[in-house]
């Protein structure tokens, strides 16, 4: 069975403009969350779907906003972006059965400039 | 509230048991998790442990979880320089869906 993928693996922008991150589950799963990972604050929660609905959602600003497909696809979207933004950027799923099954990708690194 | 506390750095003998804590806050987290990132890398789930359990034990990797203190340790016996990574604990917190809260991380250094 093939793990979570991200894509892009890495990302330059500059200040103002805007991004889109990609994450594919494991087949089967329904749940996918996404994390910011930064040396100052760490792993640090965005958001989550399950079943194309937005189920929780971190303490980020409303420059961050995520979708979730019918096939559990998620796309994360960073709009105007700021220097903080730079981090690396992880998607995790997991099965409907439980918490349990939690698996994360590789990561997207966006460096904004 | 939701805080995950773990020591930021422990260095260990090839071979010998390393024992990485974590303290957490919320008792109503439902399942408490270890996991190891490598340079570059993204999470890799090593072992999880539902909160009704006192111990699980996964080849070299042992979980306690003391549910009064809320502390949780993980042991990694004949520690390898293959282990040294850094290890995060995470909790589910109240909300029990796929938000996990995590500590900072332990770095584990392991000489040879």
């Amino acid at each position: 069975k093939a793990g979570v993928t991200q894509t892009p693996r890495y990302l330059i922008k500059t200040r103002g403009q805007q991004v889109t991150l990609s994450c594919s589950p494991i087949s089967g799963h329904r749940s996918v969350s996404w994390y910011q990972q930064t040396p100052g604050q760490g792993l640090q929660f965005l958001f989550e779907y399950f079943s194309e609905t937005q189920r929780n959602k971190g303490n980020f600003p409303g420059r961050f906003s995520g979708r979730q497909f019918s096939n559990s696809r998620s796309e994360m979207n960073v709009s105007t972006l700021e220097l903080g933004d730079s981090a690396l950027y992880l998607c995790a799923s997991s099965s409907s059965r439980g918490l349990e099954t939690q698996y994360f990708g590789p990561g997207t690194r966006l460096l904004v400039l | 509230g939701e805080d995950v506390e773990q020591s930021l750095f422990l260095s260990v003998r090839e071979g010998d048991s390393s024992v990485i804590n974590c303290t957490y806050t919320d008792s109503s987290s439902t399942y408490l998790y270890w996991y190891k990132q490598e340079p570059g890398a993204g999470l890799q789930l090593l072992t999880y442990i539902f909160s009704n359990m006192d111990m699980k034990q996964d080849q070299r990797l042992t979980v306690l979880l003391n549910k009064k203190d809320k502390h949780l340790s993980l042991r990694i016996a004949d520690t390898q320089t293959g282990d040294s990574a850094i290890y995060f604990c995470a909790e589910t917190g109240s909300s029990n869906t796929g938000k996990l809260i995590f500590g900072q991380g332990t770095t584990l250094q392991v000489k040879p």
